[in-house]
């Protein structure tokens, strides 16, 4: 039930854009996308539900391919601070709880 | 701004003690749930609270673990005899509703066994 995220690193450049993906092998109700720096809580991006839709907020979109159970971030532009641990969540079914992928470490170099 | 706090920030036991790792949710929020992350590795579900009981568990929270709400405004987590690979850092998170909406995180509790 475990989402798969791919890829499991990647070095940018400061202003390189950088995409993460989240696959589920099962019917998805909504996904999740949370950045967590070393040693702190994962902090929440965003939420994108079934329907099939892209969110985005300054230089980080997200879109939610129902047919594919994919989803992807999209981050332009990037900046040193969005280093960190990405982690892709899952909700299977209205009220069902959050299970993470297993993480993409970004890192994003001057 | 309403956040999710967690005591002890960091806590060392023995192995086969019992522990207990304190959560206060955000306060209107009805969904509470406890995380687990092992150095490095991915953050993992224990358990998820609605109502005053358990709505769904994972198959890491066996019979050594358990959850309560012993007042309005605390979520606890205890691990009755600890072992050595309890050792984690401990996330909880509260939702306002639980069909997916964003679940705020506290700080964590790193628990080592030793």
């Amino acid at each position: 039930q475990q989402p798969v995220q791919s890829p499991q690193a990647v070095i940018l450049r400061e202003g390189e854009d950088a995409v993460i993906n989240c696959s589920s092998s099962k019917a998805l109700y909504s996904v999740h996308w949370y950045r967590q720096k070393h040693g702190e809580a994962p902090i929440f991006l965003m939420i994108l539900l079934k329907g099939g839709e892209q969110k985005g907020h300054d230089k980080i979109s997200a879109s939610f391919n129902e047919k594919k159970q994919q989803s992807s971030l999209y981050l332009t532009a990037s900046q040193l601070s969005y280093s960190g641990t990405y982690f892709c969540g899952t909700v299977y079914n209205q009220g069902g709880k959050l299970i993470f992928g297993q993480g993409t470490e970004l890192s994003v170099k001057p | 701004e309403p956040e999710v706090t967690q005591t002890p920030s960091h806590q060392v036991t023995q192995m086969g003690q019992e522990v207990i790792l304190r959560c206060v949710p955000i306060s209107n929020h009805l969904y509470f749930y406890w995380y687990r992350q092992i150095l490095g590795q991915k953050v993992e579900f224990l358990v998820s609270f609605y109502n005053n009981e358990i709505s769904e568990k994972s198959e890491i929270f066996d019979d050594q673990f358990s959850v309560e709400r012993p007042d309005g405004s605390n979520f606890t987590l205890k691990i009755r005899s600890t072992k050595l690979e309890d050792s984690a850092m401990y996330f909880c998170a509260s939702s306002v509703e639980g069909r997916g909406t964003e679940a705020f995180f506290g700080q964590g509790t790193r628990l080592t066994v030793v």
